[in-house]
């Protein structure tokens, strides 16, 4: 069954910090990788795509990278701010039937 | 370039009773997604349009719920009648052409069934 694992549920940290979240998934074989994240109230935006062959993207203050060997994907955040608190949401597509299976997310806070 | 408009953004109502969605995708984008969110989860596929067909149903309660994607651009999700699991936020997504592309997100409906 092709799915999706995140890690951890939440994470606190204070503003300035920077932190790693985690995406290990089953899904094969594989199209792209996303990594969304989710403000309160809000839909997911987008914040980084990644192919099979690619193994690190970068979006500002978020950098995503992916070992398709192991199967599994981090988001790191650097310098935290009061912004980045939200929901982090990993989604891998299939490549044989085009599903795209979400994950339940992790839900960081940041404190001032 | 406008977003993925919803309406309503939130609604209440008893069980039993029915509700109905609303979503304006961008313009042009020719797949079209409802999603729904239950606290602390990920969003989960109800049905996805490519234009005005249906791609997949698999996963709609088709008992209760119905979507329709009229003239293949404005979309409809109805749940009649409404149990007290229904309560969730209900996402509508659009993407351009395939299902290869970024999926952009309405702000959703959060609906609470009493």
């Amino acid at each position: 069954k092709n799915q999706v694992e995140q890690s951890p549920q939440s994470l606190i940290i204070l503003e300035g910090k920077n932190c790693t979240l985690q995406c290990n998934y089953t899904v094969s074989p594989f199209s792209n990788l996303r990594w969304y994240k989710q403000d309160t109230g809000r839909g997911p935006v987008s914040l980084t795509i990644m192919t099979f062959s690619e193994n690190t993207k970068s979006n500002g203050r978020y950098t995503a990278t992916l070992d398709a060997d192991t199967k599994q994907s981090s988001l790191h955040i650097t310098a935290s701010q009061l912004s980045d608190s939200a929901s982090y949401i990993c989604v891998v597509r299939g490549n044989r039937d085009d599903k795209i299976i979400f994950g339940k997310g992790t839900r960081l806070h940041i404190l001032p | 370039e406008a977003g993925v408009a919803q309406s309503p953004r939130y609604k209440i109502i008893e069980k039993r009773q029915s509700v109905a969605f609303w979503c304006n995708p961008i313009s042009g984008h020719a797949t079209l997604y409802w999603y729904q969110q239950i606290l602390g989860q990920g969003p989960k596929l109800l049905i996805q349009f490519q234009n005005n067909g249906v791609v997949d149903d698999s996963q709609l309660p088709k008992d209760r719920f119905s979507a329709e994607r009229l003239k293949g651009v404005d979309s409809t999700l109805k749940i009649q009648p409404a149990k007290l699991e229904d309560s969730a936020v209900y996402l509508c997504a659009s993407s351009p052409r395939t299902d290869r592309d970024e999926q952009y997100f309405g702000p959703g409906t959060r609906l609470t069934v009493t």
